[in-house]
């Protein structure tokens, strides 16, 4: 059974680079059954996808995020990571990492989530 | 881009049916999945592609989705049921993309 653990800092100052690492353990991120996902929270709010990645490489970012938002894969570490630069107090938020099945054309639903990392912008 | 309305909050006794729409146009052409997030925690997927439960899910969580419309209900509402809950679909217009509504807050009474 694949589980996620994201990990990094938990206060981040304004302007700066959010940087955040989910290690997927029970499975290998290069069995390309899925495609690895942030998503985000903001504090009393709604859920919002960021982005995902493939184990080839591939990336989809959300478009209202694209220009600040990176997300790569460490196939030797089992591991993908987030980066979010230029962050402000709007970007404070639990961060999610997620898993999507896919299987030909087909993609479905986040089916595993890690348990979320609050990450705050503040100076 | 795609857009999916849900209404804020929706309030059920113990024992009845809730019901929760996910609002998007022609949403019955898409796959939708729905998620249960209770405080604290992390979100869990009750219904993905319109109906099918996970493994562990009870079957009093069920989907349906036509036309404009696809509603999760939740039938012998029980206490442990409350939380807020969010429906989600692939953006047709960019096939890519990923799109959640805004979340229903379930309230047992």
């Amino acid at each position: 059974q694949v589980q996620l653990q994201e990990s990094g800092p938990g206060l981040v100052k304004p302007s700066q680079t959010l940087s955040l690492t989910c290690t997927v353990s029970g499975g290998s991120i290069s069995s390309g059954d899925y495609y690895w996902s942030w998503i985000r929270q903001p504090p009393g709010k709604g859920l919002e996808w960021i982005g995902y990645i493939y184990y080839s490489g591939s990336t989809y970012y959300n478009p209202s995020l694209k220009s600040r938002v990176t997300i790569s894969v460490d196939t030797s570490k089992n591991q993908f990571s987030l980066k979010l630069s230029s962050v402000t107090a709007a970007d404070t938020a639990v961060y999610y990492c997620a898993s999507i099945y896919v299987w030909g054309s087909y993609r479905g639903a986040f089916d595993i989530w890690g348990q979320g990392t609050m990450v705050t912008v503040s100076s | 881009s795609y857009v999916l309305t849900q209404p804020p909050s929706v309030s059920v006794a113990p024992g009845q049916t809730a019901r929760i729409t996910c609002g998007g146009n022609n949403i019955g052409s898409k796959s939708v999945h729905w998620y249960q997030q209770k405080p604290g925690q992390a979100p869990v997927l009750v219904v993905y592609d319109d109906s099918d439960r996970p493994s562990g899910i009870p079957e009093r969580f069920s989907g349906s989705n036509s036309g404009n419309t696809a509603t999760l209900t939740i039938s012998r509402v029980e206490a442990g049921d409350e939380a807020d809950y969010y429906c989600q679909v692939w953006d047709s217009s960019s096939d890519h993309h990923v799109v959640f509504g805004g979340g229903t807050k379930l309230t047992v009474l």
